[in-house]
């Protein structure tokens, strides 16, 4: 079946601007999670996602940074006022029920450059 | 606070040589460890976790609570082992999010 998808592949956006990135996990996952990795990072968690529990957000580095879930199934991630920091690739995985240590399966990443 | 380290950015292994990626970790509970592996072009996927103790491609990786350490090994290094690894660490309060090193670029030399 299909894989984690999500898009834009890449966004490139002013400084100030705000930007959504959307991901669509593997259908039945209850589970997701959005990491960051930065230039020279590794992956760095944001934000977590599990059935209708509420979401561990302990990884959003600022206020400027929400993500929704939908219906359980579709997240955005939100950035606003974007900086120049905010420059990263974005990455979204998904897992069966988040419970125990399951397999996450990430998708193909956006590439964000504010400018 | 949970922390992955990963001291070498980059790793060049002739073929057929013995690769070892180090990865360190800190950890007040029961440590749940992952290598996960990006291919060129690929997206980023689960090589393999400590509790399964399985061989994937010819890895294997032991969790060693005394040195803190999930070295991952493999005996004879392949051309296609090139990729960029990193090790993780889950917590055990039944959630899964990751705590990643920063990674270790692996280049097999033919």
């Amino acid at each position: 079946g299909a894989g984690v998808s999500q898009s834009p592949s890449n966004k490139v956006t002013e400084k100030g601007k705000d930007v959504e990135l959307r991901c669509d996990p593997i259908s039945g996952h209850t589970a997701l999670y959005w990491y960051r990795q930065s230039l020279g990072q590794g992956l760095e968690f944001l934000i977590y996602f599990q059935g209708n529990s509420a979401p561990d957000k302990s990884g959003l580095p600022s206020d400027r940074f929400s993500a929704e879930r939908t219906g359980g199934s579709v997240s955005t991630l939100t950035i606003q006022r974007t900086q120049q920091e905010d420059s990263a690739v974005y990455l979204c995985a998904s897992s069966w029920s988040g419970q125990g240590q399951e397999t996450q399966y990430f998708g193909p990443g956006t590439r964000l450059l504010v400018l | 606070a949970q922390r992955v380290t990963q001291p070498e950015k980059l790793l060049s292994v002739f073929k057929g040589a013995p690769v070892e990626l180090k990865c360190n970790y800190s950890y007040s509970g029961s440590p749940e460890l992952f290598w996960y592996v990006q291919y060129s072009r690929q997206r980023l996927q689960l090589l393999l976790r400590h509790i399964s103790r399985e061989s994937i491609k010819g890895f294997t990786a032991d969790l060693n609570k005394g040195e803190t350490s999930f070295h991952l090994k493999k005996p004879f290094a392949q051309e296609e082992d090139s990729a960029m690894y990193y090790c993780a660490l889950g917590d055990n309060f039944g959630n899964e999010k990751l705590t990643f090193g920063t990674g270790t670029r692996l280049t097999i030399i033919p």
